[in-house]
């Protein structure tokens, strides 16, 4: 199958505090798979990816966490700011098709102050 | 250098028209993707280039769709007999590689009264 489920699809957390988005994929070809950020009216932006050579990967605030035989990866934000209030998209690559990303539906985050 | 370009910003067309979406990805790079959003969904994948050939276009709707690529670098898309369920955001985006980071253009905001 080609199907990538994303929770939750609204979030919305205190300044300061954490955030975590889950996603589930059916099936995969590859060993890709990146986050995306899209603020209002604007494209989508990698923040993050990972390979699933690693089970983890951590950049500054923000960290993913794979588990390949679960099927599912996840997408931890700490010490959240005002900036990260966004709509945040996982991927993962079709099985049918290395190249054919799937997104997930994906979740917005507001940030309270 | 220069990101991803996409030309227009914005169309308005009427039911059963035609339109071209123009898509100047970042020089060098060698895959090239069409997607579409609706609004509160994720990119929805159409289809991949890979050099001058689609190597995957299965996200295509229909065969009113349809995308070339004919210098390995500009890529149009093209949509015949316009209807008011094709009104979306058609995003390009490129990558160096199939399995790396892609980098999303603006997009184009399609509207079909």
């Amino acid at each position: 199958g080609e199907n990538v489920e994303q929770h939750p699809s609204t979030l919305s957390v205190q300044e300061g505090d954490s955030a975590v988005i889950k996603c589930t994929y059916s099936d995969s070809a590859s060993n890709y798979f990146p986050w995306y950020k899209q603020e209002l009216g604007k494209r989508p932006q990698l923040i993050i990816d990972i390979r699933s050579n690693v089970g983890e990967k951590k950049d500054q605030r923000i960290a993913v966490t794979l588990n390949k035989t679960a099927k599912h990866f996840s997408l931890h934000i700490t010490e959240t700011q005002p900036e990260d209030s966004a709509v945040y998209f996982c991927a993962a690559p079709a099985y049918s098709s290395a190249s054919k990303i799937i997104f997930g539906s994906g979740t917005r985050l507001s940030i309270r102050p | 250098g220069a990101g991803v370009s996409q030309t227009p910003s914005n169309k308005v067309t009427e039911k059963g028209k035609y339109v071209e979406l123009r898509c100047d990805p970042i020089s060098g790079h060698t895959a090239l993707y069409w997607y579409r959003q609706s609004l509160g969904q994720g990119p929805e994948f159409l289809i991949y280039f890979q050099g001058t050939g689609a190597a995957d276009d299965s996200g295509l709707p229909n065969d009113r769709f349809f995308a070339v690529r004919p210098e390995g670098s500009v890529s149009t898309l093209k949509i015949q007999r316009t209807e008011r369920g094709d009104s979306a955001v058609y995003l390009c985006a490129s990558s160096l590689t199939s399995d790396n980071e892609q980098f999303f253009g603006p997009g184009t905001r399609l509207t079909v009264l």
